[in-house]
């Protein structure tokens, strides 16, 4: 069963800290994995999108890594702000020819970064 | 540049009652998703279009859902009648195209609550 579970639900750091979720993924075939910022009542933004062949890829003070054998990905974030408060979404696709129609959806983690 | 628009942002209507959302998507994107978001289910892939066409409706939980998209710059998803395990926000997301790499832009999302 393509499933994507993330980890951990929720978590409190404090600003100025790194941090680091994680995303473990059972689905094939792959296309790719993409990450997700919810603020509190709005809807999801993208941050990256991750393809096979990548291993890294960054987006200011966000770092995606992805290890396509081990089915693993994390989002690293550095010298957290008040701001990154959030929902992180861990999305996967799943349709090797390309289409949207096959994401599979994280439950996500509840970033709260506290001064 | 406006973004996706959703209509209303919150509604409280009563079990049995219809309900219509309503959604503009971004000027030039021919791909509209609509979605649902719970806590317990995280967010779930109702139906989605292409060039105003229903590609996939596999999402749409059943028949009291109902989706249109009458033309480019329009769509509505409708639940009649209404049930209160229908309360979750409801998002609609447009994009360029159905690649997989084509990046999802949401909108503001629908609270919607049946009481």
């Amino acid at each position: 069963k393509n499933q994507v579970e993330q980890s951990p639900q929720s978590l409190i750091i404090l600003e100025g800290k790194n941090c680091t979720l994680q995303c473990n993924y059972t689905v094939s075939p792959f296309s790719n994995l993409r990450w997700y910022k919810q603020d509190t009542g709005r809807g999801p933004v993208s941050l990256t999108i991750m393809t096979f062949s990548e291993n890294t890829k960054s987006n200011g003070r966000y770092t995606a890594t992805l290890d396509a054998d081990t089915k693993q990905s994390s989002l690293h974030i550095t010298a957290s702000q008040l701001s990154d408060s959030a929902s992180y979404i861990c999305v996967v696709n799943t349709n090797y020819g390309g289409s949207q129609g096959n994401l599979i959806f994280g439950k996500g983690t509840k970033l709260s970064v506290k001064p | 540049d406006a973004g996706v628009i959703q209509s209303p942002r919150h509604e409280v209507t009563e079990m049995g009652q219809e309900v219509t959302l309503r959604c503009k998507p971004i000027s030039g994107h021919n791909s509209l998703f609509w979605y649902r978001q719970t806590m317990m289910r995280g967010l779930e892939l109702l139906i989605y279009f292409n060039n105003n066409v229903p590609i996939d409706d596999s999402g749409m939980p059943e028949d009291r859902f109902s989706a249109k998209m009458p033309n480019a710059s329009f769509s509505t998803l409708k639940i009649q009648p209404s049930e209160p395990r229908d309360s979750a926000v409801y998002f609609c997301a447009s994009s360029l195209g159905l690649a997989g790499w084509e990046t999802q832009y949401f909108g503001p999302g629908t609270r919607l609550l049946v009481l």
